[in-house]
C-alpha cells in the first residue's frame, strides 16, 4: 500500500495557460475525491467518483474544470484558462465504499499546489 | 447544508500542558465526524473518526474526542502535547444519508506548542 500520490507537487503557471493534474488513489479503492484549500481555510469538495463515474460535482467546479477517472483507475483534474484566484492546493482524496453496505474513511495525498502568475 | 465551525483559529499552548480544540457542527442528522491534522506543505492525516457506537473515540498521538449527539460537538483533546503537536487540524464531517460521504470542513485551527 503506497498511500494516494499526486503529481506534480507543485505547478506554477500563467494567467491563461491549461493546467493539469493527476491523482493515483489505493488501488483497490472504489470512490475517489477531489478537494481545493485555499490559503487558511479548510478543503472544499470540488467533485467525486465511484470507479469511472462521476457522480457528483460542486458548484465551485466552473466549466473550466473537468476531470476524468477513465477505468476506474487514477484520475486527472484539468482546469483551462487558469485566473489567479485558481491558487489554491488541490487534493486528491480516495475510499472504499459502497453506500449503505461499507464505508471507510478518505485517504489523502499530498496534494498539489497550484499559483497562477 | 452542513456546516462546521471551528471557533478557534489558533491555539498556544505550554509543551505538557493539556490541550482541546472545538468543533460543533449544524445539523443533527446522522453524521460520521473526523479529525485530521496537516502539516506544511503536506496532506492530510487522519487522527481519529467517529463511525457509530462509543462517543469517546480515541486517536493516533495520544490525542482523542468525543460525540456530543445533543450539543452537535465533536471536541478534539490531547491531555500533554508536545512541540512536535504544532500543526493544522481539521474538522470534518459526512452525512452518512448523502450517498456521497463527501466531507465538510471547518476552516482549521493552528495548534502551536510553546517550548
Amino acid at each position: 500500500d503506497t498511500g494516494v500520490s499526486q503529481d506534480p507537487r507543485h505547478k506554477i503557471t500563467k494567467r491563461g495557460q491549461n493546467v493539469t493534474f493527476r491523482c493515483d488513489p489505493i488501488s483497490e479503492h472504489n470512490r475517489l475525491y477531489w478537494y481545493r484549500q485555499t490559503l487558511g481555510q479548510g478543503p472544499e469538495f470540488l467533485t467525486y467518483f465511484q470507479n469511472e463515474a462521476q457522480l457528483e460535482k460542486s458548484r465551485l467546479l466552473s466549466d473550466r474544470f473537468s476531470a476524468e477517472r477513465p477505468k476506474g483507475s487514477f484520475s486527472t483534474l484539468e482546469i483551462q484558462r487558469t485566473e489567479q484566484g485558481d491558487s489554491a492546493m488541490y487534493l486528491c482524496a480516495s475510499s472504499l465504499t459502497y453506500s449503505g453496505v461499507v464505508y471507510n474513511e478518505q485517504f489523502f495525498g499530498p496534494g498539489t499546489r497550484l499559483t497562477v502568475l | 447544508a452542513q456546516s462546521v465551525t471551528q471557533l478557534d483559529s489558533q491555539v498556544p499552548v505550554f509543551e505538557e500542558a493539556p490541550v482541546e480544540l472545538r468543533c460543533n457542527y449544524s445539523s443533527s442528522v446522522s453524521v460520521y465526524l473526523f479529525w485530521y491534522v496537516q502539516y506544511p506543505n503536506q496532506g492530510l492525516q487522519l487522527l481519529l473518526k467517529y463511525l457509530s457506537g462509543s462517543t469517546l473515540v480515541k486517536g493516533i498521538n495520544g490525542f482523542e474526542a468525543e460525540f456530543n449527539k445533543s450539543q452537535t460537538s465533536f471536541h478534539l483533546r490531547k491531555p500533554s502535547v508536545h512541540i512536535s503537536d504544532t500543526a493544522e487540524y481539521f474538522c470534518a464531517v459526512s452525512d452518512r444519508s448523502s450517498g456521497t460521504y463527501k466531507y465538510i470542513f471547518g476552516t482549521g485551527t493552528r495548534l502551536k506548542v510553546l517550548a
